[in-house]
């Protein structure tokens, strides 16, 4: 079972940003977070990860908590595009699989 | 840098035939897993492969289905006798032996006729 908790769905104009939260109060010392976007009938887009530091690449921004029970992804300047369903996942580093949840269907509007 | 490929992309079966699908993993990537995502739905994870070796297959059911990752080749799905309820979508991810990150194919969606 997916170890985290997301809102069902969120909106979000275009060009702002977009803050999509997350909560794994159970996670453990040695587990990521991983996010995740699938945009429709396409394959999952690897976003981010991170353990306990704050992360930034070309795509977003990845915020975690000093407990490390919950986290926030941004998307600087949300575009169209960027309408997808984002997965927010943890993940011991270096082993097996992924186990997805629900998700947040993030739907970015003009 | 080619990405995780998968074919077919699309495939129709009749009930009863069987369906293949095959993977290859990006370049370098020896670590290979399968996901089915059904009609609204979310992904459910199937097996996890390396090289010549299942790693875990809890998710895979247990009859019907196998998976297989072999020395030289892409990873194979396959799917006997297949029935209606088999009509899915079929994701292929692959990472290195870092298993740092999990990179996804584009899919397979097989119809069920």
């Amino acid at each position: 079972d997916a170890k985290t908790t997301q809102p069902t769905s969120m909106d979000c104009a275009e060009g702002r940003a977009a803050n999509l939260p997350c909560n794994h109060s159970t996670i453990s010392g040695n587990e990521y977070v991983y996010w995740y976007r699938q945009i429709h009938s396409q394959g999952p887009q690897y976003i981010i990860h991170g353990l306990k530091n704050n992360e930034t690449n070309e795509m977003a921004s990845l915020i975690i908590t000093e407990d490390r029970k919950s986290s926030t992804l941004i998307l600087p300047h949300a575009t169209l595009r960027d309408t997808a369903v984002y997965y927010c996942i943890v993940r011991v580093y270096n082993t097996d699989k992924l186990i997805f949840g629900t998700g947040t269907r993030l739907q970015v509007f003009p | 840098n080619a990405g995780v490929m998968q074919n077919p992309r699309h495939l129709v079966r009749r009930r009863g035939q069987e369906a293949r699908l095959r993977c290859s993993p990006m370049k370098g990537h020896s670590h290979v897993y399968w996901y089915r995502q059904l009609p609204e739905e979310g992904l459910k994870f199937m097996v996890y492969l390396q090289k010549e070796n299942i790693i875990d297959e809890s998710g895979m059911p247990k009859e019907r289905f196998s998976a297989e990752f072999p020395k030289e080749g892409p990873s194979i799905l396959r799917i006997q006798q297949v029935v209606r309820g088999d009509s899915a979508a079929y994701f292929c991810a692959s990472s290195g032996t870092d298993g740092n990150t999990i990179y996804f194919g584009e899919g397979s969606w097989l119809t069920v006729v």
